[in-house]
């Protein structure tokens, strides 16, 4: 099947600082990829809809100034979580759609957990 | 709003037996529909996909959708302890559409 990575998988950093978390397809090309989040016992919420060439997409409530999101290639998106605070410790997953039969299946990353102190 | 609903469990199951997990959603108009399991601390990993009514079988697991019911569910025959994770069931609301919606899960356990 499809390979997505993340990098980092953990990072802990100070309350303010910015985080960068990278999505890779590594055997296919995605022109779009999706970022959820994922908090402790909960399911994952879409954040944003990744779009390679174009702005990101944002789901109601998901704040697109401190949520950077570029999608520089075909294999490649970024999340950077600007001026991170607490609360906005989880886990972030993305994911690339791989085209099959005429729905398209969706392979995730290995998450990257974040905690901000 | 759309929904997808599971019972959050925790779903215990000795081993051997089959685990028979359940999702609705509020949307008639929804086009696929997929199960994911989901180790603690990892992310989701795709198990199944559905998209027509009747049952589909891979392996041990097996889905089955009603559309008219608006209810999609995995049965995993011959339970085993490392089938213990949380069960996702997710739905694409429109055909074509990159993007799934997902219900909170169920949490099962397997008891050897």
């Amino acid at each position: 099947g499809a390979v997505v990575s993340q990098h980092p998988s953990r990072v802990i950093c100070k309350s303010g600082t910015s985080v960068k978390i990278e999505c890779r397809s590594l055997d296919f090309q995605a022109t779009t990829m999706f970022w959820y989040r994922q908090f402790p016992k909960k399911s994952l919420m879409l954040m944003a809809t990744s779009n390679e060439g174009s702005k990101a997409t944002y789901e109601q409530g998901v704040e697109k100034d401190k949520f950077l999101i570029n999608h520089a290639s075909l294999t490649l998106s970024t999340l950077t979580v600007t001026s991170a605070h607490p609360e906005d410790s989880s886990f972030y997953i993305c994911s690339a759609p791989a085209t099959g039969f005429f729905q398209e299946t969706q392979y995730f990353g290995p998450g990257t957990r974040l905690l901000v102190l | 709003q759309k929904e997808v609903e599971q019972n959050s469990g925790p779903l215990s199951v000795p081993e051997g037996a089959i685990a028979s997990l359940n999702c609705t959603y509020s949307d008639r108009g929804s086009q696929s529909f997929f199960w994911y399991r989901q180790y603690s601390g990892k992310s989701p990993e795709l198990i199944m996909s559905i998209y027509s009514n009747g049952d589909k079988e891979d392996g041990r697991f097996t889905a089955q959708l009603n559309k008219a019911s608006q209810y999609v569910s995995l049965l995993i025959r011959d339970s085993q302890p490392s089938d213990s994770a949380t069960y996702l069931c997710a739905v694409n609301w429109q055909t074509g559409a990159n993007n799934l919606f997902f219900g909170t899960g169920t949490r099962l356990t397997v008891i050897p």
